[in-house]
């Protein structure tokens, strides 16, 4: 079964330092989402792409992170500089065709510590 | 702007049947979907709802009552490994999903 693939899985950095994560989503969904989940929390939508363009920045800190997906396939998040604030796990989702379908399906996800 | 909520935890014996309720604000709503969630891992999705009723996967059933923003997903004979977070999702009008906080549920032996 097709899966949603992202690393690294584990990622401890210092603050100030830059961090990026990649995604890679299942072959021929056009939408790719990348959500924030602070422990004990839901997940938190960052950024949404459609294909290579961007839907959906609204939640995205732009002064310290920013995301691509240039061929419209896999996509990196970054942040620079690292807050401690950050600490997080980073998830990573796509769903089939373009207009959005019900169904999510979620990376393993990149647990990111911010020492 | 849009807001959901949830039971924060919610603890049965197994075998029982466990309802976990989502009320949600939002416009623009398209639809209700349930996720399941294991210590440490991602996301799985349940279930989807878009239309006023209750919509059955095998153990896992989902109700939307679009009138009233409200939604709940029934767990029938609770087994230990359903111990897990579960989080509603809305569906809105950009085509994104807003998660709700969470319900985690607790099975006891």
């Amino acid at each position: 079964e097709a899966e949603v693939a992202q690393s690294p899985r584990y990622k401890i950095t210092e603050k100030s330092q830059a961090v990026a994560f990649w995604c890679d989503p299942i072959s021929g969904h056009a939408t790719l989402y990348w959500y924030r989940q602070i422990l004990g929390q839901g997940p938190e939508l960052l950024v949404q792409f459609q294909d290579e363009s961007v839907v959906d920045d609204s939640q995205l800190p732009k002064d310290r992170f920013s995301a691509e997906r240039l061929k419209g396939v896999d996509s990196t998040l970054k942040i620079q500089p690292a807050e401690l604030g950050d600490s997080a796990m980073y998830l990573c989702a796509s769903t089939q065709g373009t207009s959005g379908a019900n169904t999510q399906y979620f990376g393993p996800g990149t647990r990111l510590t911010v020492l | 702007g849009q807001s959901l909520e949830q039971p924060s935890e919610v603890t049965a014996v197994e075998g029982a049947i466990v309802q976990i309720n989502c009320t949600y604000q939002t416009s623009g709503f398209y639809g209700l979907s349930w996720y399941q969630q294991h210590d440490g891992g991602a996301p799985t999705f349940l279930s989807y709802n878009a239309l006023d009723g209750l919509e059955e996967t095998g153990r896992f059933s989902s109700f939307l009552s679009r009138s009233d923003s409200y939604g709940y997903l029934l767990l029938q004979e609770l087994q230990m490994k359903d111990s897990a977070s579960y989080f509603c999702a809305v569906r809105s009008l950009g085509q994104n999903f807003v998660f709700g906080p969470g319900t985690r549920l607790s099975a006891l032996p």
